[in-house]
């Protein structure tokens, strides 16, 4: 099956930039969707289609999908950011095809 | 604004079943997949299965073939999950999501969630 890895942290001081990545074999013929989970929160949409915002999400989330890596950018980072982040794929070919990746705990110093 | 609104917690003994539902608002409820997805403490996310309900069958994660049954009453727009022959390992927060479609073909996400429902198995 599919496997999606991603760091377990990222470290960042407010204002500066936050890249997540999310690796998998060739993800960049993916399609990936990023979520935010805040301690005791259902998990929210932040990024879809590799780069997409939903409404309401802040500019400041965007991403990237390319080669083996996709990359989730928070830039101007806020205290607010700080939560887990767990990137997804859809693989037709698995048996469980909503495939989400290990999980990355964003703390903002 | 759709929303979902899951039946609260659930404390079972090993061995028993539960039966976890999902109520949606604001949208058209037949026409999406709703799954379900777990999380267990510390853990990440587990999807388990999902439904269309305008359809009404159900595929599920082969890890969970055989315990869990996922279900839809279009008349009430509420999706439910019942998981049977709990174990210890099953204690887990269990979310219902609704399914988005990408703009390319074959990729789907979950543009809304449920609050969460608390499961806990123990003796």
């Amino acid at each position: 099956s599919y496997v999606l890895t991603q760091p377990p942290s990222v470290s960042v001081a407010p204002g500066q930039t936050a890249r997540i990545t999310c690796g998998g074999n060739n993800i960049g013929s993916k399609s990936v969707h990023w979520y935010q989970q805040k301690p005791g929160q259902a998990p929210v949409l932040v990024v879809y289609d590799d780069s997409d915002r939903p409404s309401g999400i802040p500019e400041r989330f965007s991403g990237s999908n390319s080669g083996n890596t996709a990359t989730l950018t928070i830039s101007r980072v806020e205290a607010g950011d700080e939560a887990d982040y767990y990137c997804q794929v859809w693989d037709s070919s698995s048996d469980h095809p909503y495939v989400f990746g290990t999980g990355t705990k964003v703390t903002v110093l | 604004q759709v929303q979902l609104v899951q039946s609260g917690a659930e404390v079972k003994k090993p061995g028993s079943s539960v039966k976890v539902s999902c109520k949606a608002s604001g949208g058209t409820f037949s026409s999406y997949a709703i799954s379900w997805v777990r999380q267990a403490p510390g853990q990440g996310l587990e999807w388990m299965g999902g439904i269309i309900p305008i359809f009404g069958t159900a595929n599920y994660a082969q890890k969970f073939q055989g315990r869990v049954t996922i279900t839809a009453d279009k008349s009430t727009s509420t999706a439910y999950m019942e998981l049977s022959s709990l174990r210890s390992e099953d204690t887990a927060v269990y979310y219902c999501a609704r399914e988005g479609a990408g703009a390319a073909a074959d990729t789907y996400y979950f543009d809304y969630w449920g609050q969460g429902t608390l499961v806990t198995v123990s003796s």
